[in-house]
């Protein structure tokens, strides 16, 4: 599976936008791009995910480099809620493939401030 | 649906003692599996399983046991516990037909004395 690297820490504000980086200059054509996030004590809860075009839904919108080598995740309007580890990481898709195992590294620990 | 659930909450084990974590889905999923967290890091694969009556090693596979007879459960077991199974344990499962995504359950949080 191909790496990801993503900052240790960020602060956003409340009701501002938060865009998270993470870096993947190893992918491979066929990894996809997929954001999970964790908040205190429960567990992991998916986000969004993308192969090379960017994507929106109820909860973020992800922009992935022509490239394809990094992604940002955004969440348009932060709310304290939004407080939580967020996760990169970059997978082949389908049950029989060999990478289809969630590697999760340290993540960006997103604090909401008021 | 009620998602991924997680039997129990919270255990405390005695080093030597053996326990099942229970995990049960109710979306007909084909692929689950089970991860630890330690505290402050990230979460690791133990065993997984991509049907019925078939399972895998993940990354951190010892001093731990699956089987999967039914679609719906996973149970994890720990053999003999020891202190360095103290951990937050995660269940999952995948929905492997459109997605991808994996729906975890609300954890187990073991301790070994």
């Amino acid at each position: 599976d191909a790496k990801t690297t993503q900052p240790t820490s960020m602060d956003c504000a409340e009701g501002r936008a938060a865009n998270l980086p993470c870096n993947h200059s190893t992918i491979s054509g066929n990894e996809y791009v997929y954001w999970y996030r964790q908040i205190h004590s429960q567990g992991p809860q998916y986000i969004i995910h993308g192969l090379k075009n960017n994507e929106t839904n109820e909860m973020a919108s992800l922009i992935i480099t022509e490239d394809r080598k990094s992604s940002t995740l955004i969440l348009p309007h932060a709310t304290l809620r939004d407080t939580a580890v967020y996760y990169c990481i970059v997978k082949q898709m389908g049950i029989k493939a060999a990478g289809n195992k969630l590697t999760f590294g340290g993540g960006t620990r997103v604090l909401v401030k008021p | 649906n009620a998602g991924v659930t997680q039997t129990p909450k919270f255990q405390v084990l005695k080093t030597g003692q053996s326990m099942t974590l229970q995990c049960a889905q109710d979306m007909n999923h084909e692929y689950m599996s089970w991860y630890r967290q330690d505290p402050g890091m990230g979460l690791r694969l133990i065993h997984y399983s991509v049907g019925a009556g078939i399972t895998d090693q993940g990354e951190v596979p010892n001093g731990y046991n699956v089987s999967r007879s039914t679609t719906e459960d996973f149970p994890l077991r720990l053999l003999s516990a020891a202190p360095s199974q103290t951990s937050v344990y995660f269940c999952a499962s995948t929905d492997s037909l459109s997605t991808d995504t994996q729906y975890f359950g609300p954890g187990t949080r073991l301790t070994v004395l």
